[in-house]
């Protein structure tokens, strides 16, 4: 089954606006990361929040972690049209750290110019 | 540029052929992965390898082969592929597993088409 889901699944903003993003996952983790990926590209590491970690951020990028809830989110603040793109969670999990990361479907981004 | 590189970028293959995606990092990173990514799925890992041991099949058919002479290199031989393997397939590197905070940097990509 899925360990990370996105939602929403698509959001189309203005630019200037600012975008969040949530996850949801089943089991423990030692960490939650954020990836963007461009149309048809790789994937870009954003940001990693460890599981004792609450927030993070990272220029325009905030990131909050709730273990008890099993969720996290990415806020995108002063969003650009160059922030149109996927954006993915992937949980590295508990005790077997096998570098296995879990991927969710993702939220397709669209800001508007 | 993330330091990962794959080749080729595009691919067209038979359901006949033989062929070989070539991974190549140059981030003096001892772990190696091989994801799919289908329209509509989420991203699928299939090979993982550290310090060029394989310490993961996610129970791939055996028509995908991977390769991992060193730990900068990353191979995927095709072989009587399926259409429904048509996918981006993406390679990507990381510092080892078993490092606390795995951030893993990805190659661009190859498209791969099966007729």
């Amino acid at each position: 089954s899925q360990q990370g889901e996105e939602d929403p699944q698509a959001l189309s903003i203005q630019e200037g606006e600012n975008a969040t993003m949530n996850c949801s996952y089943k089991t423990s983790i030692n960490n939650l990361q954020w990836y963007r990926q461009n149309s048809g590209r790789g994937l870009v590491h954003l940001i990693l929040i460890r599981s004792n970690e609450r927030e993070k951020h990272s220029g325009r990028l905030r990131v909050t972690l709730d273990t008890s809830k099993k969720s996290s989110s990415l806020l995108i603040t002063a969003s650009r049209a160059a922030d149109t793109a996927s954006y993915f969670c992937a949980t590295d999990r508990g005790s077997s750290n096998t570098g296995k990361l879990i991927f969710g479907q993702g939220t397709t981004l669209q800001v508007k110019p | 540029e993330t330091g990962v590189t794959q080749t080729p970028r595009h691919l067209v293959m038979g359901m006949t052929n033989k062929k070989s995606l070539k991974c190549e990092q140059h981030l003096g990173h001892n772990a190696m992965y091989w994801y799919k990514q289908s329209a509509k799925k989420p991203l699928e890992l299939m090979f993982v390898y550290n310090f060029k041991e394989q310490t993961e099949n996610n129970s791939v058919p055996s028509r995908f082969s991977p390769e991992c002479p060193n730990s900068s290199h990353l191979f995927l031989h095709l072989h009587t592929l399926q259409p429904e393997d048509s996918a981006l397939y993406l390679c990507a590197s990381s510092l080892a597993t078993g490092t606390s905070g795995n951030e893993q940097f990805f190659g661009p990509g190859t498209r791969l088409t099966v007729l």
